[in-house]
């Protein structure tokens, strides 16, 4: 059955990087694309961007542009999020949502990566 | 940025009745909405696709019907389980866009 399991919480400065990880399995890693979303404490879900593990291109929504990095390891099965500059804006709960086999639509999602940052 | 607007922003109905949920998109998004339901501490799940498709293994009791820019959520003879909040996003063009989201309580 597919899988995506994240990483675990983390506790972050303001102005440090962090790096999430979405461990995939259970389906062909290279046939669909992952999207991430994230979900600040009480809001609705915020997408942030696409990655296509195939080829490794990349679409972010503008706001995020230059403050997160999307990757993918195909050795792995594993997709990365890294998250620059952090500021107190950015505590949220961090989600990869796969995308639906012949559509946008975002299937399965991995249970969510609580960042919290605070000085 | 397609704005999508959901009304209510929290719906009271008793278990047993049916509940209409309303999605709007601020220019025409066709058919290319979903709805997802969250319950508390957990990811949000896939309800309906391309308006009007369930999702695998959603029972019949969830219908989804609009295009262009007005799409609802019609779940009938509501279940205990059902309680939770709603959320639309079209996914038409970057950047893909949720509603705020329509609690849907007991009442």
């Amino acid at each position: 059955q597919v899988q995506l399991v994240q990483s675990g919480a983390e506790v972050k400065k303001p102005g440090a990087p962090v790096k999430i990880s979405c461990k995939t399995s259970g389906y062909t890693f290279t046939r669909h694309y992952m999207n991430w979303v994230r979900q600040a404490p009480g809001q609705g879900p915020e997408w942030m961007g696409v990655i296509d593990p195939s080829g490794g291109r990349t679409k972010y929504a503008q706001k995020f542009q230059g403050s997160i990095t999307m990757t993918s390891d195909s050795s792995t099965s594993t997709f990365y999020l890294e998250l620059s500059g952090l500021s107190a804006e950015d505590t949220a709960i961090y989600f990869c949502a796969r995308r639906k086999d012949g559509s946008n639509y975002f299937d399965y999602w991995g249970q969510g990566t609580l960042v919290t940052v605070s000085s | 940025e397609i704005v999508m607007t959901q009304s209510p922003a929290t719906l009271s109905v008793s278990p047993g009745e049916s509940a209409t949920l309303s999605c709007r998109a601020s220019q025409s998004i066709n058919t290319n909405v979903a709805w997802y339901q969250q319950k508390p501490g957990q990811a949000p799940s896939l309800i309906i696709y391309g308006a009007s498709s369930r999702a695998s293994g959603i029972p019949a009791r969830f219908s989804g019907s609009g295009s262009g820019t007005e799409f609802s959520l019609t779940i009938s003879s509501l279940q205990s389980e059902d309680f939770a909040v709603y959320y639309c996003l079209q996914v038409i063009t970057w950047p893909y866009t949720f509603g705020q989201g329509t609690k849907l309580e007991i009442k």
